[in-house]
């Protein structure tokens, strides 16, 4: 079983504050994505990347995908009260669509 | 659009009894997931199914869960008997694109609690 490992488990800043959650495994994916989860609802899609080294952005988050397609961070800038959610990256194996969850980050940004 | 569909959201059951979840995906989602998210963990994959044929079940306790996706559209998820370590959200997801990088989209999940 593919084990993607995420850190820190558990991360309380003050708002206004950076951020960086990882993401890491010893397999390589074909693509990884970030999806952010608020209690009591599904996870939502937040960025796919695909290409290994790739960085994409959104508004103050960024993220980037490792050149050898092990692993992923999450940068978030100035971070937001609204940013509060558990954040979990997912790996897709070659081929058969698998999608493999990380552990999880529970992110709480203190007003 | 309407999204992903589960029911119930919440049940209570003690263990042994059996339990069934109900899923309906987005409208032409050919591939349909079935996760199980233990409180404070990241989802585990039970059970994928690509239209109604299984793709990946290598996760699901056979002996006690089952699942099934008829004419490729709406999927059950049982599980008989229950045990106390299956109490979890379990969340539904539904994709459109095979075999490409598409988003999954989840419905709210339906909480079991084992007593």
């Amino acid at each position: 079983t593919q084990l993607l490992e995420q850190s820190p488990q558990f991360l309380s800043i003050q708002e206004g504050e950076n951020l960086t959650v990882y993401c890491n495994s010893s397999s390589v994916f074909s693509s990884l994505q970030w999806y952010r989860q608020e209690p009591g609802e599904g996870p939502v899609l937040l960025v796919t990347v695909v290409t290994g080294g790739e960085v994409k952005k959104l508004k103050r988050l960024t993220f980037q995908f490792g050149d050898a397609r092990k692993d992923s961070s999450l940068h978030i800038t100035a971070a937001q009260p609204g940013d509060t959610g558990l954040y979990l990256c997912a790996g897709e194996n070659f081929g058969n669509e698998k999608l493999t969850f990380g552990t999880g980050t529970r992110l709480t940004i203190i007003p | 659009e309407a999204g992903v569909a589960q029911s119930p959201r919440y049940k209570i059951i003690e263990k042994r009894q059996s339990v069934a979840f109900w899923c309906n995906p987005i409208s032409g989602h050919a591939t349909l997931y079935w996760y199980q998210q233990i409180l404070g963990q990241g989802p585990k994959l039970l059970i994928q199914f690509q239209n109604n044929g299984v793709v990946d079940d290598s996760q699901l306790p056979k002996d006690r869960f089952s699942a099934e996706r008829l004419k490729g559209v709406d999927s059950t998820l049982k599980i008989q008997p229950a045990k106390l370590g299956d109490s979890a959200v379990y969340l539904c997801a539904s994709r459109l694109v095979a075999g490409g990088t598409g988003e999954l989209f989840f419905g709210e999940g339906s909480r079991l609690t084992v007593l």
